[in-house]
């Protein structure tokens, strides 16, 4: 089936490390997803990872996969006020011969001071 | 240079009523959907057009058209509106055989039916 599961909120203090989780189902997925929204706005991806590796990093940001869980982490290392938005991971899924994206519910990031 | 528009941005209408809302991309890609955002946040995918062809279609109401006239362009019309169908559409575009599989967002298009 197809079902991308996230928790829905998570605060921390700025400066802190903020830690968002995301299982997913289809473990033939290709690419694994974080995009960002924030409010009134579409959808950006903020990184993606291989379902061959493990972990990926980028600048704040570090990606965990656990691919025999089927389990997604986004790490952001010292979290600032702009980070605040929804998180939203995704797993891609082949149908037809095409690629589409399955999205989870969104993690709504609160960073105060 | 904005990649994925769609217009547009906000749509208030009378339940019953018809309306379409457009998208265009000028990144040459060859794959176009659309999403729906609930006011919960989730967000569904309901159809996927390649080069004008559909090929994912998301068990949506046949209440709702998509049309291709060209892979820059896909447009969505709602007959019939309900009070159900308020939610934030929103327009995504991706090369076949890309590098990641990415999906460029519009900024959406907010409906609410009254």
């Amino acid at each position: 089936g197809e079902d991308v599961e996230q928790s829905l909120f998570l605060s921390v203090r700025e400066g802190d490390s903020s830690v968002i989780n995301c299982t997913y189902t289809d473990s033939s997925s290709t690419y694994l997803y974080w995009y960002k929204q924030e409010p009134g706005a579409g959808l950006q991806l903020l990184t993606y990872i291989f379902s061959n590796m493990d972990m990926k990093q980028d600048q704040r940001l570090t990606v965990l996969l656990n691919k025999k869980d089927k389990h997604l982490s986004l790490r952001i290392a010292d979290t600032q006020t702009g980070d605040s938005a929804i998180y939203f991971c995704a797993e891609s899924m082949f149908s037809g011969g095409y690629n589409k994206l399955i999205f989870g519910a969104g993690t709504r990031l609160a960073v105060h001071p | 240079d904005t990649a994925v528009s769609q217009t547009p941005k906000y749509l208030v209408t009378q339940m019953g009523n018809d309306k379409s809302i457009k998208c265009e991309q000028n990144l040459g890609h060859d794959t176009m959907y659309w999403y729906k955002q609930d006011s919960k946040k989730f967000l569904k995918i309901m159809f996927s057009y390649n080069n004008k062809e559909l090929i994912i279609n998301e068990t949506v109401p046949n209440r709702f058209s998509p049309k291709s006239p060209d892979k820059a362009h896909l447009n969505l019309h709602i007959n019939s509106l309900e009070l159900g169908d308020s939610a934030v559409y929103f327009c995504a575009s991706s090369v076949t055989g890309g590098k990641s599989g990415e999906l460029f967002f519009g900024e959406g298009s907010r409906l609410t039916v009254l």
